[in-house]
């Protein structure tokens, strides 16, 4: 069974930093383009940043371009975001997400900026 | 930067068939974009539904399904579950540039 445990969320001041971290199995986590997504309350879902498999590629929304960056540790089987400078607007929960047949979801963690 | 767009809100009955449907400002949606549909229930993690159009997820009802209609890619639910009563979106990836959700789309079984 494809699993994802997202966990790292905290609340923190603006400026301050966290660093997200997503534990998968169940799936070859070096072979799968990986994806955080998150959710401001109330509002919909929102793509934030993408790793290419082998951790070759990145891109970002660009709200947090320059900000956030997300890594893997394929050893691991384990996705990061580290997240810098955070703004009240960053508020939201976090996701991670597989892709293809593998396009599981975390159960999301909350990060609270104020 | 292209925009994605859903219908809003979409009512079916129940044992009824609606199709929700996703469609991009940057010109016909193709497998290029490996389109994804995800269900969100109120108060919990969203799930996927469908893969590069057409493919069902695990654990996915078969109830759902996904193709292509025109220049925009579709969701369709034949015989709709009171437990269907969800937010459904669409995402479509860039590439060079990342992805994109859809605003999502509110389905009321009534």
């Amino acid at each position: 069974e494809v699993q994802l445990v997202d966990s790292g969320g905290d609340s923190v001041q603006p400026g301050g930093s966290l660093r997200l971290s997503c534990a998968a199995s169940g799936f070859i986590f070096r072979d799968s383009w990986m994806t955080w997504v998150r959710q401001a309350p109330g509002r919909g879902l929102e793509w934030v940043a993408g790793i290419k498999h082998d951790g070759s590629e990145k891109w970002y929304v660009g709200s947090v371009r320059g900000r956030f960056t997300i890594s893997r540790d394929n050893a691991e089987s384990t996705l990061y975001l580290q997240m810098n400078s955070l703004r009240v607007d960053d508020t939201a929960v976090y996701y991670c997400l597989g892709s293809g047949w593998s396009a599981s979801w975390g159960q999301g963690t909350l990060v609270t900026v104020s | 930067q292209a925009v994605v767009t859903q219908e809003p809100s979409l009512t079916v009955s129940p044992g009824g068939t609606v199709t929700l449907t996703c469609g991009s400002s940057a010109g016909p949606v193709t497998s290029a974009h490996y389109p994804y549909w995800f269900q969100q229930k109120s108060g919990q993690a969203p799930r996927t539904l469908i893969y590069d159009i057409y493919n069902r997820h695990s654990g996915a009802p078969a109830r759902f399904s996904g193709s292509l209609l025109g220049d925009k890619v579709a969701l369709t639910l034949s015989g709709a579950q009171p437990e269907d009563e969800a937010d459904y979106y669409c995402y479509l990836s860039y590439a060079g540039v990342g992805a994109i959700f859809g605003g999502g789309t509110k389905l009321t079984v009534l």
